[in-house]
């Protein structure tokens, strides 16, 4: 059972460049999350979805697209990489309506250089 | 807004020594809480959470938490710490929209154990 699957593990990009990151999950979840991990911040909800088909911003969404064209997957998209977006970056999935625990992938490291 | 704070960056303790971790949250209505631990180079796993009833609540690891409403308190416990419990710990508070968990994270707290 593979749980959240996140490609790719690392990536360096140069600033401006685009890129994609891909979330998968196979547990048939309803929400689906993309975080960003910085140090001495924890975590940051960037985007959320409670759906297939829906995307909803969180907390710092800016200079990040998100969609969930299929329930299992839930993708990233930078579509012009600043530095300030080195991060490392986790998705994660929750079961059904109120399901109040999240599996979290391992994280994809990004560097903008 | 929901916030979380987790005063101690990074705390050192002694294999089989006890360990408290803090965490202070601020929230108007009844929270759902949480502790993740990270370990290096891997995701968060869940370590408890807390929802109502006994304020004194078990996770996996021999870890425990309590819910102390008159300080906004969650702090996390173990009586006797292993080389294994070595990570980066997070408090979380969690409000639902949509029916969906979203969680604000503390700052994280790093444990190393010296042996």
């Amino acid at each position: 059972n593979a749980g959240v699957t996140q490609t790719p593990k690392f990536r360096v990009l140069k600033t401006g460049q685009s890129m994609t990151l891909l979330c998968a999950q196979d547990m048939n979840h309803e929400y689906m999350y993309w975080y960003r991990q910085d140090p001495g911040m924890g975590l940051r909800l960037i985007h959320y979805s409670v759906g297939e088909g829906t995307t909803a911003k969180g907390e710092v969404p800016d200079g990040y697209n998100v969609s969930r064209l299929k329930k299992q997957n839930f993708l990233l998209g930078l579509e012009s990489a600043a530095p300030s977006q080195t991060s490392v970056y986790f998705c994660a999935s929750a079961g059904g309506y109120g399901a109040n625990v999240l599996t979290f992938g391992a994280g994809s490291r990004l560097t903008v250089l | 807004a929901q916030s979380v704070t987790q005063p101690d960056i990074h705390i050192t303790v002694s294999e089989g020594a006890s360990l408290e971790l803090r965490c202070n949250y601020s929230y108007g209505a009844t929270p759902y809480l949480f502790w993740y631990v990270q370990s290096p180079g891997q995701g968060l796993q869940l370590l408890l959470k807390y929802f109502s009833g006994d304020t004194l609540v078990q996770g996996i690891k021999g870890f425990e938490a309590e819910f102390k409403r008159s300080q906004s308190s969650f702090n996390l416990r173990k009586p006797s710490v292993h080389w294994s419990d070595a990570a980066e710990y997070f408090c979380a508070v969690g409000t639902f929209i949509q029916g969906a968990q979203k969680l604000v994270f503390g700052q994280g707290t790093r444990l190393t154990i010296n042996p």
